[in-house]
């Protein structure tokens, strides 16, 4: 299963909404789906599981949304620590797959 | 608190095997999921694989034929190996867990990842 993230970068100011895409090549469960934050030096952190739960910690202005092949990860009001990528994840029944990633920079 | 500590060899050349040992504090590895992630630099995420419950392994196809995944229970430690190392291998490597929730899965703690490069 490819994850096709879209787009590649995302420039946007402070305060703005970001709007990140992830396509699927083949129909994943809402369950099997997460996304990540990564900063640069950092290891990931875990953001979204199950398409659309905010993991422990997570503030609300980060959502998760969608079904099938095609979800979302949107960040209503971008805050200065929020520039960084952001990868989505899905797990099949024995094999875990990224997708490459979007980068948020800072316009 | 659960926390990850990847170790092993830094420096490797072209065919020897990459060891890397993550030891687990705050959980037990018998009673979750643990995979080993990877990412060149400034490049993207590769899952490698992960082992769970009663040492079972999940692999990924790619890297299928040169993974080893073991777990020591006695000393709550995971092992990677990953023989005949080109190149292509040099990346942080990280340890994660790997949870299933009622509603979904997730890796919610990683290891700070070791670099290991391969040169000769």
């Amino acid at each position: 299963n490819v994850l096709t993230q879209s787009p590649g970068t995302l420039s946007l100011s402070r305060g703005e909404r970001a709007t990140l895409s992830c396509w699927t090549s083949q129909n994943v469960r809402n369950s099997n789906l997460a996304w990540y934050q990564q900063k640069p030096g950092q290891a990931p952190r875990l953001l979204i599981y199950g398409t659309s739960t905010r993991a422990t910690g997570i503030p609300d202005r980060f959502s998760g949304s969608g079904s099938g092949t095609d979800f979302t990860l949107t960040i209503s009001r971008l805050q200065p620590e929020d520039f960084a990528v952001y990868y989505c994840q899905q797990y099949g029944s024995s094999l875990v797959t990224f997708g490459g990633g979007t980068k948020v920079e800072i316009k | 608190q659960v926390q990850l500590q990847e170790s092993g060899p830094g420096l490797l050349k072209p065919s020897e095997t990459l060891s890397l040992t993550c030891t687990v504090s705050g959980a037990s590895i018998s009673e979750s999921y643990w995979s080993w992630i990877r990412q060149p630099a400034g490049k993207g995420l590769e899952w490698i694989g992960r082992i769970y419950i009663g040492g079972n392994t999940n692999y990924s196809p790619s890297l299928n034929s040169r993974v080893t995944m073991s777990q020591d229970t006695s000393k709550n430690q995971l092992s990677l190996k990953l023989s005949f190392v080109t190149a292509a291998d040099t990346a942080v490597y990280y340890c994660v867990r790997d949870v299933n929730w009622s509603i979904g899965f997730g890796m919610d703690v990683w290891g700070q990842g070791t670099t290991v490069i391969v040169s000769s």
